[in-house]
């Protein structure tokens, strides 16, 4: 497998609180993916990243914003968690252009 | 942007059998058209993929159909074996942005 790790792999947070996922990779891929996964919707891609700050909007960015600061992280962050973002979020991270993307494990959230 | 439609949403198939998916794309720009499966709790994996320079390519039991002039692509799996009961996702890819289809869950019938 790739070096991908996301963490938390859990976590339940208030409505209202701002929560951040962490995306961390050992292979100096250039290509960031953050995805959600619902039932129905397949994987949406939220945000990407292109290189070191150099990031853009995917279909559905609402809510969400991200960073990459550091090659190998890329976070996400919801600035004030809702329950319509309760979902499993997917990482992915891709060495060229139009090549395989690997996925991280998935982080399960839950918004209360 | 990018709009992949997928179908069928869910497929169940006998043991042995042959299992299609068919995706539609909306960007005649797209070039990279990969498939990923997902196992239950597991993570998406890639299992073949085609660029838009090619109109087939065949792994084992698995093959991918690309048709440019309709924006459409197909997923064959021949002679379904129990562990190809999964998700299966297409997904469509201009320069370096990934769009996947919703998802199709596959049921290979003993």
């Amino acid at each position: 497998d790739a070096g991908i790790t996301q963490s938390p792999r859990h976590k339940v947070t208030e409505t209202g609180t701002p929560v951040t996922l962490r995306c961390h990779q050992t292979e100096n891929h250039r290509y960031m993916y953050w995805y959600r996964q619902d039932p129905g919707h397949g994987l949406r891609l939220i945000h990407y990243s292109y290189g070191v700050k150099d990031t853009d909007k995917g279909e559905v960015s609402d809510g969400y914003s991200v960073s990459r600061s550091k090659t190998e992280d890329f976070l996400l962050t919801l600035e004030s968690a809702t329950s319509s973002q309760t979902s499993v979020y997917f990482c992915a991270i891709s060495g060229e252009e139009n090549t395989e993307a690997f996925f991280g494990q998935g982080t399960r959230l839950t918004v209360v | 942007g990018e709009n992949v439609e997928q179908h069928p949403s869910t497929l169940s198939v006998q043991e042995g059998d042959s299992a299609v998916i068919k995706c539609t794309y909306s960007d005649s720009a797209s070039n990279y058209f990969p498939w990923y499966k997902q196992e239950l709790g597991k993570r998406p994996q890639l299992i073949i993929d085609i660029r838009s320079n090619v109109g087939e390519k065949k792994d084992q039991r698995i093959a991918v159909t690309l048709n440019k002039t309709a924006k459409h692509f197909s997923l064959h799996i021949t002679e379904t074996q129990p562990e190809d009961s999964a998700v299966y996702f297409c997904a469509a890819s201009k320069n370096y942005k990934l769009s996947f289809g919703a998802g199709t869950t596959v049921t290979v019938r003993a």
